[in-house]
């Protein structure tokens, strides 16, 4: 079955600088791929998400990329911002989704 | 949010007492998942529906049933609660291929 491998595990940045999560899938048959926030004690949230015919797609300070030959795919955040501290979750699906163990942002002020 | 709702959201049981979650939802959506959520795990996929009556198993499916007799509620059971299925439960609901929506949540403790 499908399996997601997502770095780093914990990430710090500074306010106003770029973060950047990526993660790996192993089955090539996935075609969908979604990305969730989560604030402490919320429930997961989508961000943004792209689909194998694209290779990158953007939503205003957020940006997803797919390298579909290499089997990876990376979240974009620039300009952060404190509020964009909170644990982030990539996932792969080819039918179910299969989620990555989540990366703690934080971004400090 | 999209219209999921999860009771309880919170419950406190003793090891080897039947559990049952509900999650109720007023989309209509087709599909409907249970997953877990534990440290270092991130969420992983217990049960799921893909219409009344037809259910299938997920990656961690050991001691959990689910039902699902209306569109609208998906029912995940512990038949006997053990204090490795403390954990927080989030149901999730979506048409084929489509983006999943996530309920609230359920923190579950099991003594």
């Amino acid at each position: 079955g499908e399996n997601v491998e997502q770095h780093p595990s914990t990430l710090s940045v500074q306010e106003g600088d770029s973060a950047v999560i990526k993660c790996t899938y192993s089955d090539s048959a996935s075609n969908y791929f979604p990305w969730y926030k989560q604030e402490l004690g919320k429930r997961p949230q989508l961000i943004i998400d792209i689909r194998s015919n694209v290779g990158e797609k953007k939503d205003q300070r957020i940006a997803v990329t797919l390298n579909k030959t290499a089997k990876h795919f990376s979240l974009h955040i620039t300009e952060t911002q404190p509020e964009d501290s909170a644990v982030y979750f990539c996932a792969a699906s080819e039918g179910k989704l299969v989620f990555g163990a989540g990366t703690i942002l934080r971004v400090k002020s | 949010d999209a219209g999921i709702t999860q009771s309880p959201r919170h419950k406190v049981t003793e090891t080897g007492t039947p559990v049952t979650l509900r999650c109720h939802q007023t989309e209509n959506h087709r599909y409907m998942y249970w997953y877990r959520q534990d440290p270092g795990h991130g969420l992983r996929l217990i049960h799921y529906s893909y219409g009344v009556k037809d259910t299938d198993k997920g990656e961690v499916s050991d001691g959990y049933s689910v039902s699902r007799s209306k569109t609208e509620d998906f029912l995940l059971t512990l038949e006997s609660a053990t204090s490795s299925q403390t954990s927080v439960y989030f149901c999730a609901i979506s048409e084929p291929q489509e983006t999943q929506y996530f309920g609230p949540g359920t923190r579950l403790l099991v003594l």
